[in-house]
Parts: C-alpha cells; sequence; structure tokens
C-alpha cells in the first residue's frame, strides 16, 4: 500500500528554536500533501494544503509566517515551526495523494514538546 | 463546518456490533473513514463516493447516503483489534480537502 513516511518522530527543544519537519510518498507521486495538527483527545485540524511547486493554502487562523511549508518536489513536502513557544507543543501529521478521489494517507506523526 | 460524529464513544464486548455514523450540513464529494489508535497516525480504511455507494472488506462496511449527506461505518462481530478512535473525513468543497469529525471512541472488551 502507499507509504509515506515523516520525520523526526519527536522533538523536545527549548523555546525560540526553530524546528522542521519531513513529510516524504515513499512509493507514489503526492500532487497535494496536508499537515495537520492535533491536540490531545481532539480531532485533526487541517493547517494548510501543499501542492507541488506552488505556494501553500492556509487556514484560518493558521500563521503563514510561523508554519512555512515547502513543497519542492512530488515526493517532499516540509513545514518549519519558527521561533517555536510551548503552545506550538502538539502532534503534527502529514498526509499525502495523488488523486482528488483516492485517499489520503498520512505519515507517522511528529510529537512537538516546546519547553 | 465540521461533521458531526455519532456515538461519541461506545463500548462493546468481542464480537458485538456497532455502528458509527456521520452526518455533514454541506453536499458531499466523498467520505473517508480512518482508524486511530493512541499516539498513532491515523489509518485509511476506506473511501466512499458519491452515488449511494456501500463498502466493505473483512467485518467492516461503510455506506454513504448522498441525499442525506450521511455516511455510517458498520463494525461486525468486533474483535479486540478494532479499538481506537475512528474519524470520518467529508470532502465537500472546490479545494478537494478533508473536514474530520470528532471522532467516535470504540472500546472493545474482551
Amino acid at each position: 500500500g502507499a507509504v509515506v513516511s515523516q520525520h523526526p518522530s519527536w522533538v523536545i527543544c527549548k523555546s525560540g528554536t526553530s524546528v522542521k519537519i519531513e513529510c516524504r510518498s515513499l512509493d507514489f507521486q503526492a500532487t497535494t500533501m496536508f499537515w495537520y495538527r492535533q491536540f490531545p483527545k481532539q480531532s485533526l485540524m487541517l493547517m494548510a494544503t501543499s501542492n507541488e511547486g506552488s505556494k501553500a493554502t492556509y487556514e484560518q487562523g493558521v500563521e503563514k509566517d510561523k508554519f512555512l511549508i515547502n513543497h519542492a518536489s512530488l515526493t517532499l513536502s516540509t513545514l518549519t515551526v519558527t521561533s517555536a513557544h510551548p503552545e506550538d507543543s502538539s502532534f503534527y501529521i502529514c498526509s499525502a495523494r495523488w488523486d482528488s478521489n483516492q485517499p489520503q494517507h498520512f505519515g507517522d506523526g511528529t510529537r512537538l514538546s516546546i519547553l | 463546518q465540521q461533521p458531526v460524529q455519532s456515538p461519541q464513544a461506545v463500548i462493546l464486548r468481542e464480537g458485538e456490533d456497532a455502528v458509527i455514523n456521520c452526518s455533514s450540513s454541506k453536499a458531499l464529494y466523498s467520505v473517508h473513514w480512518y482508524r486511530q489508535k493512541h499516539g498513532e497516525a491515523p489509518v485509511f480504511l476506506m473511501i466512499l463516493l458519491k452515488g449511494g455507494e456501500q463498502k466493505g472488506h473483512d467485518k467492516i462496511s461503510a455506506s454513504f447516503n448522498e441525499k442525506k449527506q450521511q455516511s455510517s461505518l458498520y463494525l461486525t462481530a468486533s474483535q479486540l483489534s478494532y479499538s481506537g478512535t475512528y474519524f470520518c473525513g467529508t470532502d465537500s468543497g472546490s479545494a478537494r480537502q478533508l473536514t474530520f469529525g470528532s471522532g467516535t471512541q470504540l472500546t472493545v472488551l474482551p
């Protein structure tokens, strides 16, 4: 089946640090990748939609200057949390798909803890 | 707008059946179902495209009523491995992205 790899799995760092998370589709070309944030016992909240070669579309309330997204190729998207603060601590998950009528396949997620 | 899932939680004994419902206020292109275990990423179960689809594999099946903008997930003869939180994701806009429901926590006891 379709495989999406997300790294790193865990990040613990000090307040003010910038953190980069990678999302790769391993066996298919992902025309669209999505970035979600999930707080404990809550649903997945879409942060942004990323199409290869174009600027990401951010959901309302998500700061584009804080959460930088790059989708440079059909198999790689990155999310950079700039100057992270404790309130940015969360579970960040990416997903990828190759067609709008196909499933989204999720990476394993990145647990971000900002001290 | 987030689809409404019901029930919020359900506890079953192994071998019992369960139904999880997902209702949207918008017209839908498709409905996707996922299961998430604690601390892990969601795992894809099935996708239903508009046209009144029903799908199933093994003992898990789903239906999609396009006119009512509703979908239901059916878990038959539940197994311990079915425990987790089930999310429906609805695709209703031109952006063709998913909006996830609040989830249904399913616990299967021996």
